[in-house]
């Protein structure tokens, strides 16, 4: 079951906020958050696991409600750099699953100066 | 981390034919997947190559169609066979590396056009 993405699309202007959620209709073991930009492949941005800790990277950080079986991505004080279209992955336990990714169907974030 | 390299990044094919794309990783891994990204979407998990077993693929994708090969632990192929327009997509190999194996890394993409 693919992970729903919200919002689909962003305007931002450089320094602003933006927060992109990932929800899924089943439990979650883990979820990775990407970044692609256009004509690019997704670049890893981080992972959150179940019982882990909310992580941060720079002025990009993430929570992981396990119980809502949703995550979110905090992007603050934007720059131009982090145009692209976001995309959560939802990961499962281990065994032969172990490395398949489900995404959701990514959202565009704009930058302006 | 993981460097992938990933051939051919572009091509126009007829359809009909059939297409090998390359992927070779610079350190051995496990498992590598493949994925498709129609225009303008999301990425979908196409199968899980492993070294010395037969592939494994996802609801919607069969061997026939998508014959993969997986001769070591840092090479794969995927073939798009008997190709349509419907099968104009970016294909995308990925491994799994990082602190304990939990970060994706992906080639740069093999974007296909089918005419």
């Amino acid at each position: 079951q693919q992970p729903v993405q919200s919002p689909q699309a962003v305007i931002l202007r450089e320094g602003e906020d933006a927060v992109i959620n990932c929800s899924s209709s089943k439990a979650l073991y883990s979820v990775h958050w990407y970044r692609q930009k256009h004509g690019e492949a997704p670049v890893f941005l981080m992972i959150l696991l179940k019982g882990g800790e909310q992580k941060g990277h720079e002025k990009i950080s993430a929570s992981f409600n396990e119980k809502k079986q949703q995550s979110s991505l905090y992007l603050t004080a934007s720059q131009l750099s982090y145009s692209g279209t976001y995309f959560c992955g939802t990961g499962n336990a281990g065994g032969t699953s172990y490395g398949k990714l489900t995404f959701g169907q990514g959202t565009i974030l704009t930058v302006h100066p | 981390s993981a460097v992938i390299s990933q051939k051919p990044s572009r091509d126009i094919c007829q359809r009909g034919t059939s297409l090998t794309i390359q992927c070779q990783v610079d350190s051995q891994v496990t498992m590598m997947f493949w994925y498709r990204q129609q225009p303008g979407q999301s990425l979908t998990l196409i199968a899980t190559a492993n070294q010395g077993s037969e592939a494994t693929y996802e609801s919607g994708f069969v061997i026939d169609k998508f014959p993969i090969s997986r001769p070591n632990l840092t090479f794969s192929t995927l073939t798009v066979s008997n190709m349509s327009p419907e099968d104009s997509s970016i294909y995308l190999c990925s491994v799994m590396a990082g602190p304990a194996n939990t970060e994706a890394f992906f080639g740069q993409g093999t974007r296909l056009t089918v005419v």
